[in-house]
């Protein structure tokens, strides 16, 4: 089956660590796309990807950093500049970045820092 | 800046009542696309529509339709006789198209719960 594939589902961090969050895709996307969730908020982008090997900060980057080597694959971490990490992580992806494309999502990692 | 206003926060209604969803948008392009998401309680949003701007015509798939008004900046989601599986969190997303990257603005959504 195509699709997105987030791990892992959950995760808890202890103060100061840094973590990574693994998103893979098997739909031959080109766009990657990294969002964060709080409650009431909707959804925020962190990072995003238009092809391999380039990325391109979103709204909210600071305390995150990500790669895109291979196509499938947009793996975030969660550094510990990050003051306020505890959130639902979606992962994204489209054929194109372009504006007519939608979005499909991975079913979220919930990140939660003890 | 492209902003999109979800103002019910959270709609309660009992199962075979029609519920509307409403979706206000804010753009200085004349070229943007809309969509709609669903978030099920297992967290994936899943994509149920996008509309273009120059496309006015409301959509029906179903039990769902969908009202673009390009007059009030809304784009309306409604469920007819709605279902228990219905339940969820909605969301309705901007995208502009200025030609070069875009970037997917969501409101804060709307939970729905339907009970029998």
């Amino acid at each position: 089956d195509g699709g997105i594939t987030q791990s892992p589902k959950y995760l808890f961090r202890k103060e100061g660590q840094n973590v990574t969050l693994s998103c893979e895709q098997n739909l031959n996307h080109d766009a990657m796309y990294w969002y964060r969730q709080d409650p009431g908020q909707g959804l925020r982008l962190i990072y995003y990807s238009q092809i391999v090997n380039d990325f391109q900060k979103g709204d909210i980057a600071e305390g995150y950093s990500v790669s895109r080597e291979k196509k499938e694959s947009f793996p975030l971490t969660v550094t510990s500049a990050q003051k306020n990490p505890t959130a639902f992580y979606l992962c994204a992806s489209s054929i194109t970045w372009g504006a007519g494309t939608e979005a499909f999502f991975g079913q979220g990692t919930r990140l939660t820092v003890v | 800046a492209q902003k999109v206003t979800q103002a019910q926060t959270e709609i309660s209604v009992v199962e075979k009542e029609d519920v509307t969803l409403d979706c206000v948008y804010e753009t200085r392009d004349t070229t943007y696309y809309l969509f709609w998401y669903k978030q099920p309680p297992s967290g994936e949003l899943v994509f149920l529509i996008r509309r273009n701007s120059f496309d006015e015509q409301n959509e029906i798939s179903g039990r769902y339709s969908w009202n673009f008004q390009k007059s009030t900046s809304s784009f309306n989601f409604t469920i007819t006789a709605s279902q228990v599986v219905d339940s969820a969190v909605y969301f309705c997303a901007l995208k502009e198209d200025p030609g070069t990257a875009s970037k997917l603005t969501f409101g804060t959504g709307t939970r729905l719960q339907v009970t029998l």
